[in-house]
């Protein structure tokens, strides 16, 4: 079964600084990955997605996440953090590797950024 | 192009009674997911629709927890004899033929008393 862990519950970066969030996952076939941000009390939003194509993929508001196979990785950056970006972060990969099944997701990042 | 509607966005009810969700997908859209977001945890699907069948139900509870999704109108996530565990925020997702991305709505936060 596939699953997504990510590491680290809560992350806090100042206004300008990298932000990095970790995600690893399990999966037996090659995965569907996706990142999603979430505001208080709002839906998911969609940063990025990596469905087979380019390893490096590039989303929404400066983000971008590079698949590795080796490390079963999909880690978030975005080279400078901006106050807006504070939010909770979720991975997730498709249930069976395939387009348009289940969405499993990590328990969530909260990232911080203090000025 | 309005997105994922759901309604109502907040709802309370009282131990016992029925709860009903509505999701209306993307406009043109046929796939429906339902996914509950409980406190401290992260989100879990439920019940995977495509208009008139259910495809997946492998998250949802085996009692009191039913969906729907019609061929004319939004899909319904129904709650029978709710309990204060089932108080949670309930997400719907749609995609559209290529079912490479799913859409959020902006969910319902369901408060049980």
């Amino acid at each position: 079964a596939q699953s997504v862990t990510q590491l680290g519950s809560h992350v806090s970066v100042s206004e300008g600084a990298l932000v990095l969030l970790r995600c690893n996952y399990s999966s037996s076939v090659p995965p569907y990955l996706f990142w999603y941000v979430q505001y208080p009390n709002q839906g998911l939003q969609l940063l990025l997605k990596y469905t087979s194509a380019a390893t490096l993929v590039k989303g929404i508001n400066g983000f971008e996440a590079e698949f590795k196979k080796s490390e079963t990785s999909f880690h978030l950056t975005k080279p400078s953090a901006h106050m807006s970006d504070a939010a909770e972060y979720f991975c997730a990969v498709t249930e069976s590797g395939q387009a348009g099944t289940a969405l499993i997701f990590g328990k969530g990042t909260t990232l911080s950024v203090s000025s | 192009n309005a997105g994922v509607m759901q309604n109502p966005r907040h709802l309370v009810r009282r131990r016992g009674q029925e709860a009903r969700l509505r999701c209306s997908p993307v406009k043109g859209h046929s796939h429906v997911y339902w996914y509950r977001q409980l406190p401290e945890e992260g989100l879990k699907f439920m019940v995977y629709l495509q208009k008139e069948n259910i495809i997946d139900e492998s998250g949802m509870p085996k009692e009191r927890f039913s969906a729907e999704f019609p061929k004319e109108g939004p899909s319904i996530l129904r709650i029978q004899q709710v309990v204060r565990g089932d108080s949670a925020a309930y997400f719907c997702a749609s995609s559209g033929q290529a079912r490479d991305e799913q859409f959020f709505g902006p969910g319902t936060r369901l408060t049980v008393l």
